[in-house]
Formats: C-alpha cells, sequence, structure tokens
C-alpha cells in the first residue's frame, strides 16, 4: 500500500500560517497527491490535491517539492475553527481509493 | 444540503444482533465508497462500487459483512452477526469518476455503531 509520513501534530497560534509537512517518497508519475481534515466528530473534509505544481484553492496552498517525493499544506492565517487532523494521501490507482494514515493533529490556540 | 448522506447517525445494538447502515451519496457522483474509522485511527477503506458494480473489497471486510447498491444510488452496509470489535465510525463518501484520481470525494458524517 502507498503511504505518507507526517507528523504526529503541531501546534499553531490562531492568525499564523500553520506549515504541514507531508512525506510521500514512493509516489509514481501519476499519483495525485491528495489532502483531507477531519474535524471532531465530522467525516473528512477535502482541503486540496494536486500532481505537480503547487496549487492555491480558498481553504489552503500545496506546495509540491519538484521530485514530487514530498509536500507541505500551508494554511495562510489558522483560526480556531482550522484545529483538526489533517490526512496527506497519494490516490495510486485510477479511480481513487483513499488511503489514510494517522495523520497530524493540529492545535490552534488564541 | 445535497452532501452525502448516512443514516443512522448513531447505532447500538447487542453482540450478534444484524445493523443495516444506508447512505445515499450526492445524486450525480456514481462512485460510492465505505470506510471504517476507529478511535483514534485514520479511516479504513472497506469497499468501493462504480454505479452498482461492487469493484474492490478490503479484506477487512469479512464474511459477516455485505454491501450493495443496487441501482446505482443508495447504498447499504450490513454486519452479521456483530461482534464488540465492529464498534466503529462507519463512513461513506461519493466522487464522480469524470476526473480519475484527480477528483475530491465528499464524506457523510458518518453513522457510530455501539456494541454492547
Amino acid at each position: 500500500d502507498a503511504k505518507t509520513t507526517q507528523p504526529n501534530s503541531m501546534e499553531s497560534n490562531e492568525e499564523e500560517p500553520v506549515h504541514l509537512p507531508c512525506n510521500h517518497s514512493t509516489i509514481s508519475g501519476t499519483d495525485y497527491i491528495h489532502w483531507y481534515r477531519q474535524l471532531p466528530s465530522q467525516g473528512p473534509e477535502y482541503v486540496i490535491h494536486g500532481l505537480t505544481s503547487n496549487v492555491n484553492n480558498r481553504m489552503a496552498s500545496l506546495a509540491i517539492a519538484e521530485d514530487r517525493k514530498s509536500s507541505t499544506l500551508i494554511l495562510h492565517r489558522a483560526t480556531l475553527r482550522d484545529a483538526a487532523v489533517y490526512y496527506c494521501m497519494m490516490t495510486t490507482d485510477s479511480w481513487g481509493k483513499l488511503q489514510f494514515g494517522a495523520g497530524t493533529q493540529v492545535v490552534v490556540t488564541p | 444540503d445535497t452532501g452525502v448522506s448516512q443514516n443512522p447517525r448513531h447505532k447500538i445494538t447487542k453482540r450478534g444482533q444484524n445493523v443495516t447502515f444506508r447512505c445515499d451519496p450526492i445524486s450525480e457522483h456514481n462512485r460510492l465508497y465505505w470506510y471504517r474509522q476507529t478511535l483514534g485511527q485514520g479511516p479504513e477503506f472497506l469497499t468501493y462500487f462504480q454505479n452498482e458494480a461492487q469493484l474492490e473489497k478490503s479484506r477487512l471486510l469479512s464474511d459477516r459483512f455485505s454491501a450493495e447498491r443496487p441501482k446505482g444510488s443508495f447504498s447499504t452496509l450490513e454486519i452479521q452477526r456483530t461482534e464488540q470489535g465492529d464498534s466503529a465510525m462507519y463512513l461513506c463518501a461519493s466522487s464522480s469518476s469524470s476526473g480519475g484520481s484527480n477528483t475530491e470525494a465528499f464524506f457523510g458524517q458518518g453513522t457510530r455503531l455501539t456494541v454492547v
């Protein structure tokens, strides 16, 4: 199974940026990098995904290393509502099965 | 709200009983996934449908588990002879196949099963 490596937890102060790293050294050329987050007692929520180029949306930015073996999710200004578990995954097949790891618990302090 | 809907939200059952959960995906989505999540862990893939065809089943899905999507719309997940180890959150997600893996999945709120 395709594996990613993330830190167990990260802390940030409110309104400061958060950089969440992810290693995916086994990534192949057609694998997309996906990020989801899960708030307490909720189902996972899509955040962002990309293939090679950096991506931006209203929630976050995704910076993908040139060799694609790592990526960083950037929350530009953390709010208390961003406190969640963030999952980094690769989709390694054509029908988008997501293989969740343990994720990174983000703690935002006021 | 036309997101993914799961029912019931909570289910408490006695060991040995059968339970069935329902998932209503986003209407235009032809892909549907089931995941299971235990406390402190990330969701684990159980099975996947494209339209009415069940295309993959995880080894986690023992013979006591069965999933159906008879008309390619809603899906049901049944657990027979429940065991305490089945206690978990069961999550359903849907997506469109048009983007391959270049697409996002939408998750429901989950059904929390407690087997006593």
